[in-house]
């Protein structure tokens, strides 16, 4: 049964911190890695799609890597922001369905 | 191009009534899924339809549970009998091929009283 686990829970960083959140799952069996941002109350923004066969991703301040012998994926934030306060989630594809993390907390203080 | 829409976005319920979920997936999907994350907890897989067929029911539960996605018209979730355990957020997400992106809706919020 595939688990996927987010490490950390909660972040909290000054303004201009360079930030890596950490997704890692327990059957390497993927066809790709999803990243999304939760706003409280809100719906989900997908961030970046990593399909198995790629190492990594990138769109504007954020880049995405997975390895999927290994079972992890970072997202890396350059340059934080307040704007970028938010849960952030990880979701592994098994065939249909998106198995989710439980999500790391961020918050960006000025 | 309109994003997934949901409605309605609250939804209150007393126990023992009917809940009813509309997803409108993005122009040119033919794929919904629903999701439920219940307070403090992560989203969970519910169900995968295309048009007119279930293809994976196996995160809803046996009973009180049902969705549909009509040739014409949104996919709907609908709970029977809502109970206190029900309240929680139903995520709708859409793509035009499974192994696409999903991309979500803003969700149902669903107090049962």
């Amino acid at each position: 049964k595939q688990e996927v686990t987010q490490i950390p829970a909660a972040l909290s960083v000054p303004e201009g911190e360079n930030l890596v959140l950490n997704c890692s799952f327990t059957d390497s069996a993927i066809y790709n890695l999803q990243w999304f941002r939760q706003d409280p109350g809100k719906g989900l923004t997908s961030l970046l799609l990593i399909q198995s066969s790629q190492r990594e991703q990138t769109s504007g301040r954020l880049n995405a890597s997975l390895d999927k012998s290994s079972g992890r994926s970072t997202l890396y934030i350059a340059a934080s922001q307040p704007g970028d306060s938010a849960t952030y989630l990880c979701a592994v594809r098994n065939t249909d369905k998106l198995i989710f993390g439980t999500g790391t907390r961020l918050q960006v203080f000025p | 191009n309109a994003g997934v829409m949901q409605n309605p976005r609250h939804l209150v319920r007393r126990r023992g009534q009917e809940a009813r979920l509309r997803c409108s997936p993005m122009k040119g999907h033919s794929h919904v899924y629903w999701y439920r994350q219940l307070p403090e907890e992560g989203l969970k897989f519910m169900v995968y339809l295309q048009k007119e067929n279930i293809i994976d029911e196996s995160g809803m539960p046996k009973e009180r549970f049902s969705a549909e996605f009509p040739k014409e018209g949104p996919s709907i979730l609908r709970i029977q009998q809502v109970v206190r355990g029900d309240s929680a957020a139903y995520f709708c997400a859409s793509s035009p091929s499974p192994g696409e992106t999903q991309y979500f809706g803003p969700g149902t919020r669903l107090l049962v009283l």
